[in-house]
């Protein structure tokens, strides 16, 4: 399996609170995903990264920001978290012209 | 209009039937194709890429149509473990790397 993990795996959070998830990676691929996964969706895009400190925004960026400090790690931040952030967070790494692969998810739940 | 659209099903059939699942992109400068299996709560894990020339593996057999702008997933003789829900994924080898999801087509094989 790809070196991709994930945290935290849950999190109960409250709203108007920030909340960060981390994605760590043990592969050096070059490109990093965050999607976000809800009923009737599918997988869709927030921001990604194609190499340290770049990052772009996906389809459903507002109220998500993205770091990538060094290669391995990919950060997404709820700066304020809303009810509407309530999904499945996926993070996925590729490198280039070639598949990617997901962590486990992280399962965030904004009360 | 979205950029991958995919009939969400769900695909009701029978074990042993043949079903085919089809997915428009809209971006014609995309290049890498994906078919991805998703089973419930899991993350998402890469069932073939698809390639130009069509390509077969097993039970399931990939096809790209450029001109009309689908690739398609063909399963024969459906057992009950392929019971899951199928992504298609659409990417640019150039430019910003976007790998996009379409919503996933949901099937279940029925004993």
């Amino acid at each position: 399996d790809a070196g991709i993990t994930q945290s935290p795996r849950h999190k109960v959070t409250e709203t108007g609170t920030p909340v960060t998830l981390r994605c760590h990676q043990t592969e050096n691929h070059r490109y990093m995903y965050w999607y976000r996964q809800d009923p009737g969706h599918g997988l869709r895009l927030i921001h990604y990264s194609y190499g340290v400190k770049d990052t772009d925004k996906g389809e459903v960026s507002d109220g998500y920001s993205v770091s990538r400090s060094k290669t391995e790690d990919f950060l997404l931040t709820l700066e304020s978290a809303t009810s509407s952030q309530t999904s499945v967070y996926f993070c996925a790494i590729r490198d280039r012209n070639t598949e990617a692969f997901f962590g486990q998810g992280t399962r965030l739940t904004v009360v | 209009r979205k950029e991958v659209e995919q009939d969400p099903g769900p695909f009701n059939v029978p074990e042993g039937a043949t079903v085919a699942f089809n997915c428009t992109y809209s971006n014609s400068a995309s290049q890498s194709f994906f078919w991805y299996r998703q089973d419930c709560r899991k993350e998402p894990k890469l069932l073939m890429s698809v390639y130009s020339s069509g390509n077969e593996d097993g039970r399931f057999t990939a096809q790209l149509n450029r001109a009309s702008q689908y690739i398609s997933l063909l399963i024969r003789d459906s057992k009950l473990s392929d019971s899951a829900t199928y992504l298609c994924v659409v990417s640019a080898t150039s430019g910003t790397y976007k790998y996009i999801f379409g919503t996933g087509t949901r099937l279940k094989v029925l004993a």
